[in-house]
């Protein structure tokens, strides 16, 4: 199994400008997640997928869309690019059986991330 | 929103000593996990904890859920060289919800 896989590993956009950050999973996980990491901070969650056809906003959803139309895929897209969207992005994925009970597999398998620069 | 402190911030540290960290927050959590993340890389899961008190190793590595339910800490005894990078803690209030990450804990390692 590959994982978790994102692309491209490096963007530079200017402000204005839009793009898809691909990630993809061959783990046949149901849920998935895109986060953002600024330097010295941790993790914030922008939007995450229970399963296809189903997204939801987490922290930081402003400026960002997403879909899932496949189990295995879920793009993040960004319409305007704001410098302010500087930051590495990392996808992940967890497989969860029971969202409301403890399970020993839902912890989450991140990508290698994708570092974007927006001037 | 939810925030969770790391403590100490980053450590330099010689070849061979143990390392101890924490993560604390100031709501109840009732799961923390660890990961550490490479340069370049994303987070690896190094230990789950799911139970107060719990006490959970991976190798070298050793985790422990606060009594409190409010904190967790790690310890890597007999440190190497590939043990730097930085060491997130991760944390979430009830099943169903999201996790919430820590800043992290960079840890450098001296030969």
């Amino acid at each position: 199994n590959a994982g978790v896989t994102q692309t491209p590993k490096f963007r530079i956009l200017k402000i204005g400008q839009s793009m898809t950050l691909q990630c993809t999973q061959d783990m046949n996980h149901n849920y998935m997640y895109w986060y953002r990491q600024d330097p010295g901070m941790g993790l914030k969650l922008i939007y995450y997928s229970v399963g296809a056809g189903i997204t939801d906003k987490g922290e930081v959803p402003n400026g960002y869309n997403v879909s899932r139309s496949t189990t295995e895929d879920f793009p993040l897209r960004l319409e305007l690019a704001a410098p302010s969207q500087t930051s590495v992005y990392f996808c992940a994925s967890s497989y969860i059986v029971t969202p409301l009970a403890r399970s020993s597999t839902d912890t989450q398998y991140f990508g290698p991330g994708t570092r974007l620069t927006v001037l | 929103g939810q925030q969770l402190n790391q403590s100490p911030q980053s450590m330099f540290i010689q070849e061979g000593e143990d390392v101890s960290m924490n993560c604390t927050s100031s709501s109840i959590f009732n799961t923390w996990l660890w990961y550490k993340q490479d340069p370049g890389e994303g987070p690896v899961l190094l230990i789950a904890l799911y139970k107060a008190g719990e006490l959970t190793s991976n190798g070298r590595l050793t985790a422990q859920f606060g009594i409190t339910r409010k904190d967790s800490f790690l310890n890597i005894s007999a440190s190497i060289p590939s043990d730097v990078g930085i060491y997130f803690c991760a944390g979430r209030r009830d099943y169903g919800q999201n996790f919430v990450f820590g800043p992290g804990t960079r840890l450098s390692v001296l030969p």
